[in-house]
């Protein structure tokens, strides 16, 4: 079935820019999306790449995509406190016509 | 309304018993997601709906886990004869469906605790 991939943990200075990876396995996959989950909440979109882009930026985030690979980053720029979050990367599966969630990759900013 | 709601949103049960949680999604979306996430993990799949098709019930973990979606409306997650390690927040997500932006709107999820 569809998977992907994504490191669990990034630990970063506040101020440095964050990069967070995900891999996924359905070349078909049509919109990509990033969601965000702050502690004790629910998790809200993020940003988005339609497959047919290879960038997208928006205030401090960039999203590349590289469709060959099947692989997806998202950036921020100078990360603050308050980015302490968990980021999910959620392909659009053409395939299996339905979002497919990463475990998530918990980012932790330190001073 | 203007999100997805779910409740309860605190469940406390005793093992053994049969739990039901509900899920209003945002009016006129057709798809409608049922996830589960345990203390500290990420988002593991349960079912998927989508109009009138059949669901995708390919992440249940058992047979006592079902769910129904009434009218293409309100859904209803059952977990039969609940066991400790049932106890996570269950999300459910609705989305406007398959063309276009396919982005799914979350709720805030029922907590539950099976002592």
């Amino acid at each position: 079935g569809e998977d992907v991939e994504q490191s669990l943990f990034l630990s970063v200075r506040e101020g440095d820019s964050s990069v967070i990876n995900c891999t996924y396995t359905d070349s078909s996959s049509t919109y990509l999306y990033w969601y965000k989950q702050e502690p004790g909440a629910g998790l809200q979109l993020l940003t988005y790449i339609f497959s047919n882009m290879d960038m997208k930026q928006d205030q401090r985030l960039t999203v590349l995509l590289n469709k060959k690979d099947k692989h997806l980053s998202l950036r921020i720029a100078d990360t603050q406190t308050g980015d302490s979050a968990i980021y999910f990367c959620a392909p659009f599966s053409g395939g299996y016509n339905k979002l497919i969630f990463g475990a998530g990759t918990r980012l932790a900013v330190h001073p | 309304g203007a999100g997805v709601s779910q409740s309860p949103s605190n469940k406390v049960t005793e093992k053994g018993k049969d739990v039901e949680l509900r899920c209003d999604p945002i009016s006129g979306h057709t798809a409608l997601y049922w996830y589960r996430q345990s203390l500290g993990q990420g988002l593991e799949f349960l079912i998927y709906f989508q109009g009138n098709s059949a669901p995708d019930k390919s992440g249940l973990p058992s047979d006592r886990f079902s769910a129904e979606r009434t009218g293409g409306s309100v859904s209803t997650l059952t977990i039969q004869r609940t066991q400790q390690e049932d106890s996570a927040v269950y999300l459910c997500a609705s989305s406007p469906g398959t063309g276009g932006v396919t982005e799914a709107f979350f709720g805030q999820g029922t907590r539950l605790t099976v002592v």
